[in-house]
């Protein structure tokens, strides 16, 4: 069955701590892997991965693919409140076909 | 753990038909689902919001009488779309929100090719 799991299903942290959400997949046909940092309106897009050991980065957030361990890390560094979001793992299987989401994790930063 | 399945997963229909995608949640029931459109560049739009026995809530921009949406009950949600033309091709997801649940559970969404 294919699956995406996302962990820790929540997180809480401090200010300026640095966290690192975790997303592991096991899907037929990988083709990438996306991260998206969901607040209102839509899950926003942040990165795609399709190369292992590639880190991909913008700002204070970073993430790489490991296809050997079929996972993704997001790493986000100087945590601001403004960071304050679910952030989902989601996995298209191939092209013009099904994606699978994970549950996401709930990131809460204390001021 | 929670499962929305949403079907079909691939349709194409001929410009002036209607089409219905369906999501149902499993095991949990749905207050809340919504209904996006994804976007070149991964990118995802939020279109519409309903809940279970009430109108949904259309995002601005989004034609409700073109988009329309039912939630009927607790585990189905449809989204018809009316008289399909060539630019409302594009992939659809459905995400469902439990009260008892924190998350959000995504379908795996429906590619619609209107030719």
């Amino acid at each position: 069955e294919d699956k995406v799991v996302q962990s820790p299903l929540s997180l809480v942290v401090h200010e300026g701590d640095t966290v690192t959400l975790n997303c592991s997949y096991e899907v037929t046909n990988f083709r990438s892997l996306l991260w998206y940092k969901q607040e209102k309106k839509a899950p926003t897009f942040l990165f795609m991965l399709t190369s292992s050991g590639i880190e991909k980065k913008s700002g204070r957030l970073s993430s790489i693919l490991d296809k050997k361990e079929l996972s993704s890390i997001l790493n986000i560094t100087a945590t601001q409140t403004g960071d304050s979001a679910i952030y989902l793992c989601a996995v298209p299987m191939n092209r013009d076909d099904k994606i699978i989401f994970g549950k996401g994790t709930r990131l809460h930063i204390l001021p | 753990g929670a499962v929305v399945s949403q079907h079909p997963s691939r349709v194409i229909c001929k410009s002036g038909t209607s089409v219905k995608i369906e999501c149902r949640s499993l095991d949990f029931q749905a207050t809340t689902m919504f209904w996006y459109r994804q976007f070149p560049k991964q990118s995802l739009m939020l279109m519409a919001t309903s809940n279970e026995g009430s109108k949904a809530t259309y995002e601005q921009g989004v034609e409700k009488d073109k988009f329309l949406i039912n939630h009927a009950s607790l585990t189905l949600s449809t989204l018809t779309v009316t008289s399909a033309h060539p630019e409302d091709s594009s992939f659809y997801i459905c995400s469902a929100h439990s009260d008892l649940d924190y998350g959000y559970t995504f379908g795996s969404g429906t590619r619609l090719t209107v030719v």
